[in-house]
């Protein structure tokens, strides 16, 4: 019974490469957020995709980010040339559709970022 | 828009001591409400929720919260710590019948010290 599973766990860049972060989401979900954690805050929300669909992408910084969830495989978080401020953790959530499953987001483990 | 505030950043205790770890939120709309922990180098896990029903939530791990709608709280407790519980909790909230994002308080670092 897999969780949420984030790959890789740690990801080094060098500053102006790709970075991709893959999230597979708990059998059955059809919803997956991306937060990000950067040192000493909290979680802040990114984008929230359902298959297919981006449906709030209000936390995406306007450049060099994108996020997709395609109808079969991972939901891939892609930072375009890397920059040291981007260095953080990235967590990605995922619920079930339902009105109330929908509300209840489990996370992973995350995929730890650092920008050298 | 909605917002998190947790009060304490650090709260260190003693084991076997109870604990409460104090959130606020302020939103314009009614919300649903969740503490999480996070375990170093780990990601978050569900303690418990408010969706609605029964103001006080019990959660894994011993914990239990209450929702206090007139003071816009949703403190989390309880009695009696173990070393175990050393970890990071984050109180968050969503929008009922809005977006879907959750928005997170800065945390608060729990140390039980034997």
């Amino acid at each position: 019974n897999a969780g949420v599973m984030q790959n890789p766990r740690h990801l080094v860049r060098r500053r102006g490469q790709e970075a991709r972060l893959r999230c597979s989401p708990v059998k059955g979900h059809s919803h997956v957020y991306w937060y990000r954690q950067l040192p000493e805050e909290g979680l802040k929300f990114m984008v929230y995709l359902q298959k297919e669909n981006i449906i709030d992408e209000s936390g995406m910084p306007k450049e060099r980010f994108s996020a997709e969830f395609p109808k079969e495989g991972p939901s891939i978080l892609r930072i375009q040339q890397v920059v040291r401020g981007d260095s953080a953790a990235y967590f990605c959530a995922s619920s079930r559709s339902g009105t109330t499953g929908r509300n209840i987001q489990y996370f992973g483990a995350g995929t730890r970022l650092s920008v050298l | 828009a909605q917002s998190v505030t947790q009060l304490d950043s650090q709260v260190p205790v003693f084991e076997e001591a109870p604990v409460e770890l104090r959130c606020n939120y302020s939103s314009s709309v009614s919300v649903y409400l969740f503490w999480y922990v996070q375990y170093p180098n780990q990601g978050l896990q569900l303690l418990l929720k408010y969706l609605s029903g029964s103001t006080l939530v019990k959660g894994i791990n011993g914990f239990e919260a209450e929702f206090n709608k007139s003071q816009t709280s949703f403190h989390l407790r309880k009695p009696s710590v173990h070393i175990s519980d050393t970890a990071e909790y984050f109180c968050a909230v969503s929008d009922r019948g809005g977006s879907e994002k959750l928005v997170f308080g800065k945390g608060t670092k729990l140390t039980v010290n034997p």
